[in-house]
C-alpha cells in the first residue's frame, strides 16, 4: 500500500540533544512538508519541499533543519536551538505543489517530548 | 494579520442530527479551501476541496459552502454518526500560493 511513513512514533529526548524524525513516502510525489501540531491549535508549516535538492522555510523554521536528497525522504532535525521543541510532527507530501491544489496526505505523526 | 479562525469549543450534538462547523478568516484571498478530519493522535485526513468560484461542494453527507464576500465556509455533516466524532480542520491556500494554512480545528462529538 501507498502512503507515508513517520518514524519514530514516540520519542524522547533530553534538553540539548538533536533528534532527527524519518519521513518516507512511497506515492511518487513531488512536495513534502513539515508541520508541527500543539495542543488545540493548528499545524504550523515548519519547512516545505517542491522537488529534490530544494526546500523552503515555512512560518515557524528557527530551530529545525532538513534535507530533501531523495524524492521519497523527507527527514526533519530538531536542534538545540529551538526552544519549546515538545510536540506533535507531522509529515505531509501531495502530489505537486500547494499551488496546484494539492490535496495532502498526512503520515501518522511524531510525538517528541523532551524531559 | 493573517487569520483563520475555527470555534476551539467542542460541538456536541446528538446522533442523526445535522453537524455545523464554521471557519472563518481575514486578511485571504485564498483560491481554494479544503478541510480535514483528525482523529486523536493520528495525522488529518483530507475530505474535501472548494474553489473560490464555486459556491458548494457536496460527498455523500458532507457538504461544504465557500463564501468569499463573508469570508466563511460552513462544513456540514448530516445524519451524523457517532464514528463522525473527530476534529475537523480547515484549511486555505495563503495569498502567495506556496502555503496550505491550517486553523486551530473544531472538535465534533456526536452522542448516540
Amino acid at each position: 500500500d501507498g502512503g507515508i511513513t513517520q518514524s519514530p512514533k514516540y520519542l524522547f529526548r533530553k534538553e540539548g540533544q538533536n533528534v532527527t524524525l524519518s519521513c518516507e513516502q512511497n506515492l511518487n510525489h513531488d512536495a513534502m512538508y513539515w508541520y508541527r501540531q500543539d495542543p488545540g491549535q493548528g499545524l504550523r508549516l515548519i519547512y516545505y519541499s517542491q522537488i529534490v535538492n530544494d526546500f523552503q522555510k515555512g512560518d515557524i523554521a528557527e530551530g529545525y533543519s532538513v534535507s530533501r536528497e531523495k524524492k521519497e525522504s523527507f527527514p526533519l532535525t530538531v536542534t538545540s536551538a529551538q526552544k519549546n521543541p515538545t510536540a506533535f510532527y507531522l509529515c505531509a507530501s501531495s502530489i505537486r505543489g500547494t499551488v496546484n491544489t494539492g490535496e495532502l496526505f498526512f503520515g501518522e505523526g511524531s510525538r517528541l517530548t523532551v524531559l | 494579520s493573517q487569520k483563520i479562525e475555527q470555534n476551539s469549543e467542542a460541538l456536541n450534538i446528538q446522533e442523526g442530527k445535522t453537524a455545523t462547523l464554521t471557519c472563518n478568516y481575514t486578511n485571504y484571498s485564498p483560491a481554494y479551501l479544503q478541510w480535514y478530519r483528525q482523529d486523536p493522535g493520528r495525522g488529518p485526513v483530507f475530505l474535501l476541496l472548494i474553489r473560490e468560484n464555486e459556491k458548494e461542494k457536496r460527498k455523500e453527507r458532507l457538504k461544504v459552502t465557500f463564501d468569499t464576500t463573508l469570508k466563511q465556509s460552513l462544513f456540514h455533516i448530516t445524519a451524523s454518526q457517532p464514528a463522525d466524532s473527530a476534529t475537523y480542520l480547515c484549511a486555505l491556500l495563503n495569498n502567495a500560493g506556496n502555503m496550505l494554512t491550517f486553523g486551530g480545528g473544531t472538535r465534533l462529538m456526536v452522542k448516540p
